[in-house]
């Protein structure tokens, strides 16, 4: 079965404690990025990757980074986790320019 | 930056009837444009996808149009039933990147 899988699902951390969420899809897609979603502001973009060691900031990249080692692997990382950090966070895999496949969300709060 | 704009946070519908959406967009117009379903505390799921070079777009009770002239997308759903209660969200492709609306949250009556 075609999917993203996002791990964890829900999080609930500390201000400054280093934190990584993953993120695997099976459907061998060139294409990843990261969304944050908070009501009202629909999903933003944080980084993308259009392959393997190729990434770029999105809309709204500061207080995160990424890497992508693999092809199959995109995780996001909180270097120094704060507060207005707690959100809905996405994945999600497509080929170039292609339909967007999401993972289930991780829903992070930062205290 | 591209400015993405949905109607009306809510609709509310009863049973039966057709809901339309409006997706509007500012700046110069994408190479094409997508329609996805979120439920709440899911990730958005692909409904449609229309070109810039096609008018319309139908999928069983699903209707899509896009009017680069007006800049603008409105997805229809037709007989519309309680189980098409959801957020749909508009999301044009530039330069293979796709940009989010914030959303249109449907709610369908019995």
């Amino acid at each position: 079965e075609a999917q993203v899988t996002q791990n964890p699902r829900y999080l609930i951390t500390v201000t400054g404690k280093k934190l990584t969420v993953t993120c695997s899809q099976n459907m061998n897609h060139e294409y990843m990025s990261w969304y944050r979603q908070d009501p009202g502001l629909g999903l933003r973009q944080i980084y993308y990757s259009m392959n393997v060691e190729v990434t770029d900031k999105g809309d709204v990249p500061e207080g995160y980074k990424v890497s992508r080692k693999e092809k199959r692997n995109f995780p996001l990382i909180l270097e120094s986790p704060s507060p207005n950090q707690t959100s809905l966070y996405f994945c999600a895999s497509s080929t170039g320019g292609g339909v967007a496949f999401f993972g289930q969300g991780t829903r992070l709060t930062v205290v | 930056s591209q400015k993405i704009e949905q109607n009306s946070e809510a609709l509310n519908i009863q049973e039966g009837k057709t809901a339309t959406l409006t997706c509007n967009y500012t700046n110069y117009s994408p190479a094409y444009l997508q329609w996805y379903r979120q439920d709440p505390g899911r990730g958005p799921v692909f409904l449609l996808l229309i070109r810039e070079n096609e008018k319309e777009k139908r999928k069983e009770r699903l209707k899509v149009t896009f009017d680069t002239t007006l800049k603008q997308s409105l997805f229809h759903i037709t007989a519309s039933q309680p189980a098409d209660s959801a957020t749909y969200l508009c999301a044009p492709a530039y330069d293979y990147k796709l940009s989010f609306g914030a959303g249109t949250t449907v709610t369908v009556r019995a």
